[in-house]
């Protein structure tokens, strides 16, 4: 069983919607990641939070907005998203932001996003 | 800059025969490179991790990874496959503040 928890595990949204992806862990980790995942690619990282922070915005662009509201929670914020967004979103927590060179990621589930 | 290169998109094995996935780095300072195993329909797992301590690494579920740094490869291997490995698996490599994924290599186990 994984300890981050993603929700919801499955979305479908028009272009003109706003919708939110959440993620929960209670390791006491105090960093925080949001990977965007296309079909059969790696990856890719999108924020990183640190002590509810953000430290890291890989140039995405505004249409995503992240939110921590407390060192347990993170969120994605979805509003006029394309189809070439849909993909799947993996959350990830660590004990600390430097645990990215030990690569001790926890990865969730996912949340998988399709933009019509 | 640092970069990961998987050689081969997919593999197929016998149950029972050796599994050995390819990986290869560029860094431009000393690695720490990583394997990830993704099943489907689910998140990454850490097999293995380098971090410049021994170069033959061991990780879970049997398998195991040697760092040569001549060769700069990471390859990763399993003396027997189990229907179980079946799944995608990822290099990574951290140099800086990311963590770098390589393309995945999709391994198909046949019974």
């Amino acid at each position: 069983d994984t300890e981050v928890t993603q929700t919801p595990k499955h979305l479908v949204m028009g272009m003109t919607n706003k919708k939110s992806l959440k993620c929960e862990q209670h390791m006491g980790h105090r960093a925080m990641y949001w990977y965007k995942q296309k079909a059969k690619k790696p990856p890719e990282l999108m924020f990183v939070y640190s002590y509810e922070k953000l430290s890291i915005n890989e140039s995405v662009p505004s249409r995503f907005s992240p939110e921590c509201p407390n060192s347990s929670l993170l969120n994605l914020h979805l509003h006029a998203l394309q189809p070439e967004d849909s993909a799947l979103y993996l959350c990830a927590s660590s004990q600390d932001v430097m645990d990215i060179y030990t690569g001790e990621l926890f990865f969730g589930e996912g949340s998988r996003l399709t933009v019509l | 800059a640092q970069s990961v290169t998987q050689l081969g998109s997919h593999v197929s094995v016998s149950e029972g025969a050796l599994v050995l996935l390819r990986c290869n780095y560029s860094s431009s300072v000393p690695p720490y490179l990583f394997w990830y195993v993704q099943y489907p329909n689910q998140g990454l797992q850490l097999l293995l991790k380098y971090t410049s301590a021994a170069t033959l690494v061991k990780g879970i579920n049997g398998f195991e990874a040697e760092f040569k740094k001549s060769e700069t490869s990471f390859h990763l291997t399993k003396p027997s496959a189990h229907m179980s490995d079946a799944a995608e698996y990822f290099c990574a490599v951290s140099a800086g503040n990311k963590l770098t994924f390589g393309g995945g290599t999709r391994v198909l186990v046949k019974p």
